[in-house]
């Protein structure tokens, strides 16, 4: 059974201050890594897909990467607008639906 | 282009009742995925329909069923509703099955309060 840990599960920073948010998995044969955004009362905004280990990719002022065990969202220089919750999920070989871990809540103070 | 539309955004409903919730995925996509979120439990996955084909089940109880039509627009209908089923309920677009190579876009989801 596919696990996914997210940490930590709150977060506060600092406008400007930069940091980074973890997602452990554990798959049988990883098929693709997913970040979703969410904020209060609102649908998962799409931002990455990473499929293999050492891929980046960046959006602003956000940047994914991927090893063999886990996935960092590194935000650099964090605005009050980038406050919501941040979800990872992980597809995989052995199980078809994707399964999300339970997000990190990010606040970023002016 | 447009996105993904789940309507009604709110509803609720009394213990015992049944609810149908509606999900229009962007154009063009087959793969339409449910979702109960709540603060205990997160997002678990109810179902997966591919055109009109329900691909994947979750491990939730046969009062939670679902369709899709042939225009991929899809229902979710919750029978004999209980206090537990109060959620947001989201619904994913993608074009091709989830759970592939491709990302899936989720809806604005549909807040369900059961009393």
């Amino acid at each position: 059974e596919d696990q996914v840990t997210q940490s930590p599960e709150a977060l506060r920073l600092q406008e400007g201050e930069s940091s980074s948010l973890n997602c452990s998995y554990t798959v049988s044969g990883l098929r693709g890594l997913f970040w979703y955004r969410q904020d209060p009362g609102k649908g998962p905004e799409f931002l990455f897909t990473l499929y293999s280990a050492g891929e980046e990719k960046e959006k602003e002022r956000l940047k994914a990467t991927l090893t063999k065990k886990e996935s960092f969202l590194h935000i650099t220089a964090p605005k009050p607008e980038d406050s919501a919750t941040y979800l990872c999920a992980v597809a995989s070989g052995g199980s078809y639906i994707p399964t999300f871990g339970r997000g990190t809540s990010l606040i970023v103070h002016p | 282009k447009a996105g993904v539309t789940q309507t009604p955004r709110y509803l609720i409903k009394t213990r015992g009742q049944q609810v149908t919730l509606s999900c229009s995925p962007i154009s063009g996509h087959r793969s339409v995925s449910w979702y109960q979120q709540t603060p205990g439990q997160g997002l678990q996955f109810l179902f997966e329909y591919f055109s009109e084909t329900q691909r994947n089940k979750g491990n939730f109880p046969g009062r939670f069923s679902g369709r899709q039509f042939s225009n991929s627009r899809s229902e979710m209908n919750v029978s004999t509703l209980e206090l537990g089923d109060s959620a947001l309920y989201l619904c994913a677009s993608s074009n091709e099955a989830w759970g592939g190579t491709t990302e899936a876009f989720f809806g604005q989801g549909t807040r369900l309060t059961v009393v």
